[in-house]
């Protein structure tokens, strides 16, 4: 099956700095990532859409500056957060999805959890 | 703005009893995705619904969404051990908005 993989899977930084996220697709060729945040023990939230070779597509509430994501290649895409604060502590989630016209296609990965201290 | 509430937030069954989890949002979706993740596991993708009154089913598993496309229904017919976890509904307007989730555990 097709699996996505996450590095780190745990961080833990100090406040002020910037922490990079990675989300490989290992075995297929992801049109489009996606990256999601999840609080512990509560409901996912969309933060982006990233298609290769172009720019990410932000949800409403959601800070570009702050929350840099690039999709350079076909199987992987970073997500920074920049000046991290403790707010910023979350589960990070990707997912990836080889056909654009088809959600099925879609396989999350692990996830990172960010501690900002 | 749009919210998209999800109930109930927990659900205990007999293993064997049917389980329903409903999704209402305040505004008319363009779609609505329906997810499940395990305990300590991450989510899994189960279904997209479109149109307007449309139902799917994959094996004991029916969602519906409504007429309206302002709510949604994730039916589970005779549930088993492995349809423990959290089922999410999202429903897409101009964003994607995430339901609370709903936590379901089987009895056996």
């Amino acid at each position: 099956g097709a699996v996505v993989s996450q590095h780190p899977s745990r961080v833990i930084c100090k406040s002020g700095t910037s922490v990079k996220i990675e989300c490989r697709s290992l075995d297929f060729q992801a049109t489009t990532m996606f990256w999601y945040r999840q609080f512990p023990k509560q409901s996912l939230m969309l933060m982006a859409t990233s298609n290769e070779g172009s720019k990410a597509t932000y949800e409403q509430g959601v800070e570009k500056d702050k929350f840099l994501i690039n999709h350079a290649s076909l199987t992987l895409s970073t997500l920074t957060v920049t000046s991290a604060h403790p707010e910023d502590s979350s589960f990070y989630i990707c997912s990836a999805r080889t056909d654009r016209a088809n959600w099925e296609t879609q396989y999350f990965g692990p996830g990172t959890r960010l501690l900002v201290l | 703005g749009q919210q998209v509430m999800q109930i109930p937030q927990y659900q205990h069954v007999q293993e064997g009893e049917d389980f329903t989890t409903y999704c209402n949002s305040s505004t008319t979706l363009s779609n609505i995705q329906w997810y499940k993740q395990r305990p300590g596991g991450h989510p899994v993708f189960l279904i997209q619904l479109v149109k307007s009154g449309e139902v799917k089913k994959q094996k004991r598993l029916t969602f519906q969404f409504g007429e309206a496309k302002k709510n949604s229904s994730l039916h589970i017919t005779a549930t088993q051990t492995t349809d423990v976890g959290t089922y999410f509904c999202a429903g897409r307007n101009n964003d994607m908005r995430f339901g609370a989730g709903t936590r379901l555990t089987v009895k056996p």
